[in-house]
């Protein structure tokens, strides 16, 4: 495994209440993602870190805010949640020699009601 | 910009049988490819990649996939499957000098006994 947590692992949550999730790592990576994951389109890019405090929009990051304030940690905050946020998000760490391989976190269940 | 294609939504298919999930990219540089599998409610996990070299390349539990360049195909195959192989599988590409992947929608094995 890459050591890679995520928390909460499921949350219920009601449309327009902020939602903040969380990806820790353990392996020193410069590199961290937030996929969301929606059946019959496979895996989408939110938002991607590439050092502290340094991060970029991916494909989907309307209605998303990420922040990095240490290495090991990435956030994705929903600022007023929706119900087309409700979904299975993932968290990535780049690896391997050139760093061009993406391992993933066990994923967050989100429900927003 | 990168895109992938899975040309197979669902691949039923019996124990002890070969299979062949079909992937097609499209890209204007070169790219890295990756298959990934995802057991029910599990995260992803890494099957094989494609960096440079052979382009046969073999991954985990004997499934091995060949990047084909002229017809921008990397398909996957298995001998003969077992029932512990029923999962989702995801293509994904990612360019060279780039940092982001691009998910396919994802084909859904189903091995039957």
């Amino acid at each position: 495994d890459a050591g890679i947590t995520q928390s909460p692992r499921h949350k219920v949550t009601e449309t327009g209440t902020p939602v903040t999730l969380r990806c820790h790592q353990t392996e020193n990576h410069r590199y961290m993602y937030w996929y969301r994951q929606d059946p019959g389109h496979g895996l989408r890019l939110i938002h991607y870190s590439y050092g502290v405090k340094d991060t970029d929009k991916g494909e989907v990051s309307d209605g998303y805010s990420v922040s990095r304030s240490k290495t090991e940690d990435f956030l994705l905050t929903l600022e007023s949640a929706t119900s087309s946020q409700t979904s299975v998000y993932f968290c990535a760490i780049s690896g391997g020699r050139k760093g061009e391989t993406q391992y993933f976190g066990p994923g967050t269940r989100l429900l927003v009601l | 910009a990168q895109s992938v294609t899975q040309l197979d939504s669902q691949v039923p298919v019996f124990e002890e049988a070969p299979v062949e999930l079909r992937c097609n990219y499209s890209s204007s540089v070169s790219v890295y490819l990756f298959w990934y599998v995802q057991y029910p409610n599990q995260g992803l996990q890494l099957l094989l990649k494609y960096l440079s070299g052979s382009t046969l390349v073999k991954g985990i539990n004997g499934f091995e996939a060949e990047f084909n360049k002229s017809q921008t195909s990397f398909h996957l195959r298995k001998p003969s499957v077992h029932i512990s192989d029923t999962a989702e599988y995801f293509c994904a590409v990612s360019e060279r000098d780039g940092n982001k992947l691009v998910f396919g929608a994802g084909t859904i094995l189903r091995v039957k006994s």
